[in-house]
């Protein structure tokens, strides 16, 4: 069916530690998927995007793999710091008659200092 | 440039009233989408209205509804509210290109119903 899911609800690192966010989509129709920090109080705030003609973005500290053959995707964050403490959220977008943005359950991102 | 801003941001109401919820793009943005958050579903998308119109749809009752006005502000109501209506609503803005690309948020308006 149409829906992004996550593999682990939680993820605690260590300051200073690489972290990686896992992410599962199931409609090989997505040509587009963001990923989305969420801050306690907060709105969503963009992160990274990458459209389906690609396998890898890198952004500041962030990178996000594509990995269409298995349907997965993945956020990277290099040198995690206690700022990148939130909640991550994966998105599809999907074409079709009407097109949607449908996002993942979250991943809590816990960063010890 | 200012964000994206939402009003209320917070709002108690009744089962069976209905409500009202506003929110203003970035300027220059011509699209603005809705998304439902509650722990239990997530961020669920709601509609898009670009121009004035309703471009998308996500699958939300007809109690669910919106409009846009020629400044690109919107208005999302509910009515006939129910409890499980209780929950976080987002707005986003984007330039308005097909695809839900480079949205920025709203800090959100929490809704309960009781």
């Amino acid at each position: 069916g149409e829906s992004v899911g996550l593999h682990l609800p939680t993820l605690s690192v260590q300051e200073g530690d690489n972290s990686i966010i896992n992410c599962a989509y199931s409609n090989s129709a997505s040509d587009y998927f963001i990923w989305y920090k969420q801050e306690s109080g907060k709105g969503p705030q963009f992160i990274i995007d990458i459209r389906s003609n690609m396998d890898k973005r890198q952004g500041q500290r962030v990178t996000v793999l594509l990995n269409k053959t298995v349907k997965h995707l993945s956020l990277q964050i290099a040198a995690t710091q206690p700022g990148d403490s939130a909640v991550y959220f994966c998105a599809e977008n999907i074409e079709g008659g009407s097109e949607k943005l449908v996002f993942g359950k979250g991943t809590k991102l816990t960063v010890n200092p | 440039k200012a964000g994206v801003t939402q009003t209320p941001r917070y709002l108690i109401k009744t089962r069976g009233q209905q409500v009202t919820l506003s929110c203003s793009p970035i300027s220059g943005h011509r699209s603005v989408s809705w998304y439902q958050q509650t722990p239990g579903q997530g961020l669920q998308f709601l509609f898009e209205y670009f121009s004035e119109t309703q471009r998308n749809k996500g699958n939300f009752p007809g109690r669910f509804s919106g409009r846009q006005f020629s400044n690109s502000r919107s208005e999302m109501n509910v009515s006939t509210l129910e409890l499980g209506d209780s929950a976080l609503y987002l707005c986003a803005s984007s330039l308005g290109g097909q695809g839900f690309y480079e949205q920025y948020f709203g800090p959100g308006t929490r809704l309960t119903v009781t």
